[in-house]
């Protein structure tokens, strides 16, 4: 059974410095997607980034970048030059080819908080 | 705004009865999920349509039974109710079956107050 583990539950940031969320995943699987939602006050659930777990190049979008290590089974969140408009949770996902395609496993997820 | 509607937005029912959550895909979309978001469990999946049909199923209880209409629609019925099954349910839509590739977009879910 694949799994998902967030070991922070809370971090803090200062406005405008860099941050990193941890995220470990266990899997059997050679195909799988990562992935990183953020979920702010509203609830709404918001794809930040994904990786391919076949791509070695670590995915980047914006200011936000991971850092894949397939062998440990690591996929970490780089918020850089954060913003007020960052805090909220972050939950690392991932998901698989083949049996039940739709299910996205979540870890239990990190409140970031970003101080002005 | 991601495309797919969720209804309503809040509930509050007592232990015991049974309630409908409604859910619209962004258009275009032919798979539905369920998610169920509690504290104590955190996100879990519990059931993917297709077309109508259904696809996957997760952690989904056997009071709770979900369907997918011809428009493409979903609901998702919850009967005999318990004061655990308080938590935020969201929908979620994607373009086909469910690939790893296919990006999920979330609405922004309907939070049950079970009391």
């Amino acid at each position: 059974a694949q799994t998902v583990t967030q070991s922070q539950p809370e971090m803090s940031v200062q406005e405008a410095e860099t941050v990193t969320l941890s995220c470990t995943y266990d899997t059997s699987e050679s195909d799988y997607y990562l992935f990183w939602y953020k979920q702010p006050p509203s609830r709404q659930m918001i794809l930040v980034i994904r990786q391919e777990a076949y791509k070695q190049q670590n995915a980047t979008e914006n200011r936000f970048s991971v850092n894949f290590q397939k062998a440990a089974k690591s996929f970490s969140l780089k918020i850089s030059d954060s913003q007020l408009g960052d805090a909220a949770m972050y939950f690392c996902a991932s998901k698989h080819y083949g049996g039940s395609q739709g299910n996205l496993i979540f870890g239990k997820g990190t409140k970031l908080s970003v101080k002005p | 705004d991601s495309g797919v509607t969720q209804t309503p937005k809040h509930l509050i029912t007592a232990t015991g009865q049974r309630v409908t959550l409604r859910c619209s895909p962004r258009s275009g979309d032919l798979s539905v999920y369920w998610y169920q978001q509690s504290l104590d469990q955190g996100l879990q999946f519990l059931i993917q349509y297709y077309n109508g049909e259904e696809r996957a199923k997760g952690n989904i209880l056997e009071r709770f039974s979900a369907q997918q209409f011809p428009d493409l629609h979903s609901e998702l019925n919850l009967s005999s109710l318990e004061l655990g099954d308080s938590a935020l349910y969201f929908c979620a839509s994607s373009v086909a079956q469910g690939a790893p590739q296919e990006k999920l977009f979330f609405g922004s879910g309907t939070q049950l107050s079970v009391l």
